[in-house]
């Protein structure tokens, strides 16, 4: 298996149910990424893990918590999320991260809060 | 200044035409520029990227144009097909942040 593999690809979930979101990379990558994809809003970068080491928290609510057990998988937990926390939850990975590494995306987990 | 502005939000080009997506940045550190393709139901893939050294990049049917002095780039898609139907995102990075900042996305629609 090549690339970056995330699952569930999709999840419906109460405002007051607990999940995680995997990611799986590939690509022998040392640093992994998570964004939120909304409609017609840029990609929005909520995590950065390098090594294994929290790099980046872009001001992420505390009810989405990430978790980096090794450099090959990602995971973001779920906690009494908000409605408008629906949206595409996309993981990527780099080699490492400097500016002209380009980022490998896995294919997302669309999330729907109900 | 950490924007980047795409536009259009959306096109639509008949097969055999040309594709014409424009970024601006304002941000004169950033020095890496590439653009996504992204398929309905999949995640974006990298398509092609430039750094502002050269001012064209072309790999077969795709080329990027980059003017430094406007701070603008732009994606040309010749011959277009409708397999090439999807979102484009612009993005740009560089300086002392590796972190990409993406425009909104161009959704292209190539009809037959």
């Amino acid at each position: 298996e090549t690339g970056v593999t995330q699952t569930p690809r999709h999840l419906v979930m109460g405002m007051t149910n607990k999940k995680s979101l995997k990611c799986e990379q590939h690509l022998g990558h040392n640093a992994m990424y998570w964004y939120k994809q909304s409609a017609k809003k840029p990609l929005e970068l909520m995590f950065v893990y390098s090594l294994e080491e929290r790099v980046e928290n872009n001001s992420v609510p505390s009810r989405f918590s990430p978790e980096c057990p090794n450099s090959s998988h990602l995971f973001l937990h779920l906690h009494t999320l908000q409605p408008e926390d629906s949206a595409l939850y996309l993981c990527a990975s780099s080699q490492d991260r400097a500016t002209n590494q380009p980022q490998h995306f896995g294919d997302g987990t669309r999330l729907s809060i109900l | 200044q950490q924007q980047v502005k795409q536009s259009p939000q959306s096109l639509i080009v008949q097969k055999g035409g040309i594709s014409i997506i424009n970024c601006a940045y304002e941000n004169t550190a950033f020095d890496y520029f590439p653009w996504y393709q992204q398929f309905p139901g999949k995640g974006p893939a990298l398509l092609i990227a430039i750094r502002p050294d050269v001012s064209e990049k072309k790999e077969g049917r795709f080329t990027i144009s980059f003017n430094k002095s406007a701070k603008q780039f732009s994606l040309h898609i010749m011959d277009s097909q409708p397999g090439d139907s999807a979102t484009y995102f612009c993005a740009a990075s560089g300086g002392s942040n590796y972190k990409l900042t993406f425009g909104k996305g161009t959704l292209l629609t190539v009809n037959p």
